[in-house]
């Protein structure tokens, strides 16, 4: 099993659509979860980080932790052609202490 | 704050050849990361430097892979020979914080391509 798996993409949806990205993870000594966004040709970049079981927002974007069913998931509400992109999920802790272990991404298109 | 500097951006070598890539951390940063990206999949760490101290090497092929972290700042990542499979984008990252995690912020980024 692989440590760190994405929903299968590509995800295409409109544009004002909530786009729905979800990760499952291996470790359980797994601490911290964290969204990334990578434009093509560019380098990922932050836009979320998780700790804790439940939601957190943050303006469209929302990220949701369940350590139960070791799934973290990303929904982007209002979705913009901007937001299209690769969404990579990834975990510190546990076995991945010090370092961050990546998904193998999520391809997100929105079209208008 | 200049971010995370990769050079070269494109490298274009034949199978065999060896290559060298350099980054320049955020400064300030201690822990700074060697991934690699290949097309379609996410990042896969190399190498994780605390300061100078390499603390986390065990996924880089140290048949062919070296990397060195001077003084704690600037580091050098070499391949030597070069293999077809070696073609891949080499992202540098670095990190404020000693436990690793958290926040990395990636520097542009060095697209090898080996024929």
């Amino acid at each position: 099993q692989k440590e760190v798996e994405q929903n299968s993409g590509p995800l295409s949806v409109p544009e004002g659509a909530i786009a729905s990205l979800n990760c499952t993870y291996s470790d359980r000594g797994s601490q911290s979860f964290f969204w990334y966004r990578q434009y093509s040709g560019k380098s990922p970049e932050l836009i979320m980080s998780i700790y804790s079981n439940g939601d957190k927002e943050d303006g469209r974007f929302t990220a949701q932790l369940n350590k139960a069913s070791q799934y973290v998931s990303l929904l982007i509400r209002d979705s913009q052609p901007s937001d299209s992109a690769t969404y990579l999920c990834a975990w510190a802790g546990g076995t991945s202490y010090g370092k961050l272990t990546f998904g193998q991404g999520t391809i997100l298109t929105v079209h208008p | 704050e200049a971010g995370v500097v990769q050079s070269p951006r494109y490298k274009i070598i034949e199978k065999k050849q060896p290559v060298a890539f350099w980054c320049n951390p955020i400064s300030g940063h201690n822990t700074l990361y060697w991934y690699r990206q290949n097309l379609g999949q996410g990042p896969e760490l190399l190498i994780r430097y605390e300061n100078e101290e390499a603390v986390d090497d065990s996924q880089l092929p140290k048949d062919r892979f070296s990397a060195e972290r001077l003084k704690g700042v600037d580091s050098t990542l070499k391949i030597q020979p070069a293999e077809l499979g070696d073609s891949a984008v080499y992202l540098c990252a670095s990190s404020a914080s000693f436990r690793g995690g958290g926040e990395l912020f990636f520097g542009e980024g060095s697209r090898l391509t080996v024929l």
